[in-house]
């Protein structure tokens, strides 16, 4: 089982305020880095896949960056909005399609 | 719609009662996972089938079985349920069956298992 890590855990920010969180993954047999959102009492959902080392994606006001070399991704969330409260989780792939999961980072948006 | 799909939704068990966890999506996708959710844990996966009759473990398989007979269904079975196996189930699927970690998964609503 491969260590993938999150921080913070649990986050509580201000609505419109800005955030970012961290995925730290191994930075050998690098394949694949996944970001997914988690709402309460549903599934969870894809926002971006990343592969290449400085990749950068972006869906709305979300974005994430890569680093694979020093084995990192940030998740930013700009002006964050009260719908934006969810768990997101990281998820480190190898080439053998198995994914290892963070245990997440749970953010609450304070109206 | 697309979607994956899981039944039952949650389920109370009492210790060794064989039980099936159906999983089926309507995505022709190849590759389909069972992953498992328990407190302060990342999901960790429990078994993948990567296409029909081609099944694996991965981290956590022991007191589970799969099969995959078909290319959209991929049962979860538990022969004999324990205490430890309470959690929070989810199945998973992906376009990609060779082995390519760069596709997303879509995941089901999940299904919460109590044995008593």
């Amino acid at each position: 089982i491969l260590n993938v890590e999150q921080s913070p855990q649990s986050l509580h920010v201000q609505e419109g305020d800005s955030t970012n969180f961290t995925c730290s993954f191994p930075s050998s047999n690098f394949y694949a880095l996944h970001w997914y959102r988690w709402e309460t009492a549903k599934s969870p959902e894809a926002l971006f896949v990343m592969t290449l080392n400085g990749d950068e994606k972006k869906k709305g006001r979300i974005s994430a960056t890569l680093n694979t070399k020093e084995g990192y991704s940030y998740l930013y969330i700009k002006g964050s909005q009260p719908e934006d409260s969810a768990t997101y989780l990281c998820a480190f792939g190898t080439g053998a399609n198995n994914l290892f999961f963070g245990t997440g980072t749970r953010l609450t948006v304070i109206p | 719609e697309a979607q994956v799909t899981q039944n039952p939704r949650y389920l109370i068990t009492v210790t060794g009662k064989k039980l099936t966890v159906t999983c089926s999506q309507n995505m022709n996708h190849e590759y389909m996972s069972w992953y498992r959710q328990d407190p302060g844990l990342g999901l960790r996966q429990i078994y993948y089938s990567m296409n029909v009759e081609v099944t694996d473990k991965g981290d956590v398989p022991e007191g589970y079985k799969v099969s995959r007979k078909e290319k959209r269904n991929f049962p979860l079975i538990l022969e004999s349920p324990s205490p430890n196996q309470t959690s929070l189930y989810f199945c998973a699927s992906s376009l990609s069956g060779t082995g390519d970690a760069s596709y997303e998964q879509y995941f089901g609503p999940g299904t919460r298992l109590t044995v008593t």
